[in-house]
């Protein structure tokens, strides 16, 4: 089981806008950055936001994140094919180490 | 523009060490930490642990009692051994480097080493 929870899926038609839910507790995204990955199938995973809301180099900007109080949400918004990947969130721990979502797979119909 | 390339043995007996090597190429291993997330078929990521060039490391307490991980500035390369291993450990092993002092900021990733554990 992972420390933060994610829905296993979610789905959307192009040019729709999905959220994402990552949920944890206050000894990681209640007090920590939260960071969001996409792994296209059979490739590494791939940072889109940094430090909740900061999207990385290369990220359009139909990608969005947010933080409140323990949990987090990454929304896309003008869905495309392209974004049909699985979306991993992470943070750092008070335990000192990483936990990650278990992941949502996001399905373009 | 970094690139990491893990590298090691793809199938490991059950009992025993698991050891893989990450070359870090275009770019000095110097001033990162770098870490081992692991992601058996069809599942999620685990954070295996990180390492400074100065040899600090953190480890995910699930793992700490099987993992050493090693760095070694004069090859550009960091290690990762795992002891003990069962068909659990079998997985989707990739390196990455750690960008960010507020996080798990990991900007560069290695393609991935597949290990299988099984006699």
């Amino acid at each position: 089981q992972s420390v933060l929870t994610q829905p296993p899926s979610a789905s959307g038609t192009p040019g729709q806008r999905v959220t994402m839910s990552c949920s944890g507790s206050s000894s990681n995204i209640g007090s920590n950055h939260v960071y969001w990955y996409q792994q296209l199938p059979g490739t590494a995973p791939k940072l889109l936001i940094y430090r909740n809301n900061q999207r990385s180099s290369g990220v359009p900007d139909r990608f969005s994140g947010s933080k409140s109080g323990t949990s987090a949400s990454l929304a896309i918004s003008g869905l495309r094919s392209e974004d049909e990947a699985d979306y991993y969130c992470a943070a750092w721990d008070d335990s000192l180490s990483v936990v990650f979502g278990g992941g949502t797979k996001l399905t373009v119909l | 523009q970094v690139q990491l390339q893990e590298s090691g043995p793809g199938l490991v007996k059950p009992s025993e060490t698991l050891s893989l090597t990450c070359t870090v190429s275009s770019g000095s291993i110097s001033g990162y930490y770098w870490s081992w997330i692991r992601q058996p078929a069809g599942k999620g990521l685990e954070w295996i642990g990180r390492i400074y060039v100065s040899g600090s490391t953190n480890y995910n307490p699930s793992l700490r009692s099987r993992v050493t991980m090693s760095v070694d500035s004069s090859k550009n390369q960091f290690s990762l051994k795992l002891s003990s291993v069962t068909a659990a450990d079998t997985a989707l092993y990739f390196c990455a480097r750690w960008a960010s002092l507020t996080g798990p900021l990991f900007d560069y990733w290695g393609q991935g080493t597949l290990v299988t554990v099984s006699s």
